[in-house]
């Protein structure tokens, strides 16, 4: 089983729509977790950022995470051609030695 | 832009050859990650290195090393290329778990 595990699409949604990715884990010594957005040839850009279960919301973006489900969320509200990327799943923890675990990502093209 | 450079942006080599990467990390961070990137998967952690020490390494062979230099900087050598190795090598500066990245080298192994 990998330790992260994330749908890598496509995904394909009308702008304006709302949408939802999402990743599990089975790791427990994984305390942080991040969201980054990839375009095409460029380096992953950090979109969220939590420590703990719960909401956090920023502009469009909201992140979910659920450590009893080891399940987390991010949903992009009124979505645009301009978020059309991949979305990349990070969780992070330290327990002897630093882990920082990717998912696969998941391409999203939102279409005008 | 997150201001970590890195270079050069492509590379081709030879299959056995070596190779060194470099990368200058956002003012103010004292961590640098590497991370190896395949056509269509995410980043797999490398190693990260902290004021100047290795503090954490992924599931890679020793033919795969680092230095991190008083400036923060850092460089990525690999040894022995194998055609595996072609792919984009990112580096990411950090002062906590939030990771800023560079723009990536790609790296081609023929």
């Amino acid at each position: 089983q990998k330790e992260v595990e994330q749908d890598p699409g496509p995904l394909s949604v009308p702008e304006g729509a709302i949408v939802s990715l999402n990743c599990t884990y089975s790791n427990s010594a994984f305390q942080y977790f991040m969201w980054y957005r990839q375009y095409s040839r460029k380096g992953p850009e950090l979109l969220m950022y939590t420590y703990s279960s719960g909401n956090k919301e920023d502009g469009r973006f909201t992140a979910q995470v659920d450590k009893s489900s080891k399940y987390i969320s991010l949903f992009i509200r009124d979505s645009q051609p301009s978020d059309s990327a991949t979305y990349l799943c990070a969780m992070a923890g330290f327990s002897g030695t630093y882990k920082y675990i990717f998912g696969t990502g998941t391409r999203l093209k939102v279409l005008a | 832009e997150t201001g970590v450079t890195q270079s050069p942006t492509h590379l081709i080599k030879t299959r056995g050859q070596q190779v060194t990467l470099r990368c200058s990390s956002q003012s103010g961070h004292n961590t640098v990650s590497w991370y190896q990137q395949a056509l269509g998967q995410g980043p797999q952690f490398i190693f990260q290195y902290y004021r100047e020490e290795e503090n954490g390494r992924g599931n890679f062979p020793p033919r795969f090393s680092g230095l991190q230099f008083p400036n923060y900087s850092s460089e990525l050598n690999v040894n022995a290329l194998e055609l595996d190795d072609s792919a984009l090598y990112l580096c990411a500066s950090s002062s906590g778990y939030e990771q800023y990245f560079g723009p990536g080298t790609r790296l081609t192994v023929t």
